[in-house]
C-alpha cells in the first residue's frame, strides 16, 4: 500500500509569512495526525481528525495554526503568521481508527525553517 | 500527568554487544507503548508494540507496570541498527505521546 504522502518536502520562509502543508494519508484510513517535531525533541500531537471532524486540537495554537481535513481524507496545515519557533518538522499520520489496532503510520515530513 | 521519558540521548555500542534503551513512563490508566524508529532518511516507523510481545529485527520489549517500564532491547547489536529510537504511550482518542528519543550508535 502507498504510505502517507506530504508536500512539500522543505520549505523556507520569512518570520510574518504564511505557509501551507498537504497530507494524503493512507487509503481507507479514518484517522489524521499532525505532529510538530521540534529539533531534539520527540513529535507532539498538534491536531487529529477521526474522518472529518476534529477530535483534539487542544494543544494547538490556533491564533496562528489553522488545519481542516477536507471530505476526510486529505488534510492542510496551515500557519500565519509563522514566528521563528515555529521552524519544526512537520508530520502528517494516518491510521485506520482510534482503537487498539490503530498505530499511526508516518509520513516523510515537511522541514520548516523560519528566518 | 501523562509522560514517557528516555533519559539517554545517545547510546553507543559496539558490534555484537547487547543494547537496552530505556522507557520509563507515567499514566494512570492502563498503558499501550510502542517503538517508533528512524533510520537516516527515512520515515519514522513502528518497530514494535506491547500489545503483540513479538519480536521485530530481533528487538524486544517487555512492559513492566510495577517499574513503568518498557525498555528496547536486543541481545547483539548490529550496525544497520543505528537510528533514533522513540518510546511512545498511547492515550486518549489514540494520540501518541513521544519521549525525546535516543540516538543508538552501533560502532564496527
Amino acid at each position: 500500500e502507498a504510505g502517507v504522502a506530504q508536500s512539500p518536502r522543505y520549505k523556507i520562509i520569512e518570520k510574518r509569512q504564511s505557509v501551507a502543508f498537504w497530507c494524503n494519508p493512507i487509503s481507507g484510513h479514518a484517522t489524521l495526525y499532525w505532529y510538530q517535531q521540534i529539533l531534539g525533541q520527540g513529535p507532539k500531537l498538534l491536531i487529529q481528525f477521526q474522518n472529518n471532524g476534529v477530535v483534539d486540537d487542544s494543544q494547538l495554537p490556533k491564533d496562528r495554526f489553522s488545519a481542516e481535513r477536507l471530505k476526510g481524507v486529505d488534510s492542510t496545515l496551515k500557519i500565519q503568521p509563522a514566528k521563528l519557533e515555529d521552524s519544526a518538522v512537520y508530520l502528517c499520520a494516518s491510521s485506520l481508527d482510534t482503537g487498539t489496532s490503530g498505530s499511526p503510520n508516518f509520513g516523510p515530513g515537511t522541514r520548516l525553517t523560519v528566518t | 500527568a501523562q509522560r514517557v521519558t528516555q533519559p539517554e540521548k545517545l547510546l553507543s555500542v559496539f558490534k555484537g554487544a547487547p543494547v537496552e534503551l530505556k522507557c520509563n513512563y507515567s499514566y494512570s490508566g492502563s498503558p499501550e507503548l510502542f517503538w517508533y524508529v528512524q533510520y537516516s532518511r527515512q520515515r519514522l516507523q513502528l518497530l514494535l508494540r506491547h500489545i503483540s510481545r513479538e519480536s521485530i529485527k530481533g528487538f524486544t520489549a517487555d512492559l513492566n507496570k510495577g517499574e513503568t517500564s518498557f525498555h528496547l532491547k536486543k541481545p547483539f547489536a548490529q550496525e544497520e541498527d543505528s537510528a533514533m529510537y522513540y518510546c511512545a504511550l498511547k492515550w486518549s482518542q489514540g494520540n501518541l505521546i513521544f519521549g525525546k528519543g535516543t540516538k543508538l550508535s552501533v560502532k564496527p
